[in-house]
């Protein structure tokens, strides 16, 4: 059972466009939802990062959009660039365990 | 954050042997975990290792296949055993940062298993 499901699979988004990446979860026990980001080779990096009682987070050009009811939350990059080339992760995290549940992840490419 | 090291960083075993990574941190954390990253595939959580408890394994993921240590509050090791060309993965330590349920990655050990 994917507790965590992303779209879409894969982006392609001019440079300058707003990227968009939405992740749904299942388990109303997660209280917690990072997004990570992770270039070939390397491990993931954290990006950003909430929690259910906000419904909106604003770090530089990257926003995460949360909504509890519909236990649905979305990244958006603004102003995306070519070195935003790359998969991004949604995750969660709660209901008992410590660990992260993460969405299969979305191979973004900017275009120039 | 805290920076992360992992040791070997790739590596390309004969199935039937073992591997043990190594992951080493800058400062000391209570809670380590270890993901498992199939090639071009998500991450899944191996196990959860605090020091001076048996580490805790999710659904899937046995103790006598993948061992953990956790010797210290820097510094964990997991070992990949009897290994078969299905372990060939990307094997990735995390800590937690304090209270802010912040996790961070180490850089991964590309594991091939021939």
């Amino acid at each position: 059972q994917q507790q965590v499901k992303q779209s879409p699979q894969s982006l392609i988004v001019q440079k300058g466009g707003i990227s968009i990446i939405n992740c749904a979860y299942e388990n109303t026990a997660f209280d917690y939802f990072p997004w990570y980001q992770q270039f070939p080779g390397k491990g993931p990096a954290l990006l950003i990062a909430i929690r259910p009682d906000v419904s909106e987070k604003k770090e530089g050009r990257f926003t995460i959009s949360f909504n509890k009811s519909a236990k649905q939350f979305s990244l958006h990059i603004m102003d995306s660039q070519p070195g935003d080339s790359a998969t991004y992760f949604c995750a969660a995290r709660g209901g008992g365990a410590d660990g992260l549940t993460f969405g299969k992840g979305t191979h973004l490419i900017i275009q120039p | 954050s805290a920076v992360i090291s992992q040791k070997p960083s790739r590596d390309i075993c004969q199935r039937g042997t073992s591997l043990t990574i190594q992951c080493q941190v800058d400062s000391q954390v209570t809670m380590m975990f270890w993901y498992r990253q199939q090639p071009g595939q998500s991450l899944t959580l191996i196990a959860t290792a605090n020091q001076g408890s048996e580490a805790t394994y999710e659904s899937g993921f046995v103790i006598d296949k993948f061992p953990i240590s956790r010797p210290n509050l820097t510094f964990s090791t997991l070992t990949v055993s009897n290994m078969s060309p299905e372990d060939s993965s990307i094997y990735l330590c995390s800590v937690e940062g304090g209270q802010t349920y912040e996790q961070y990655f180490g850089p991964g050990t590309r594991l091939t298993v021939t």
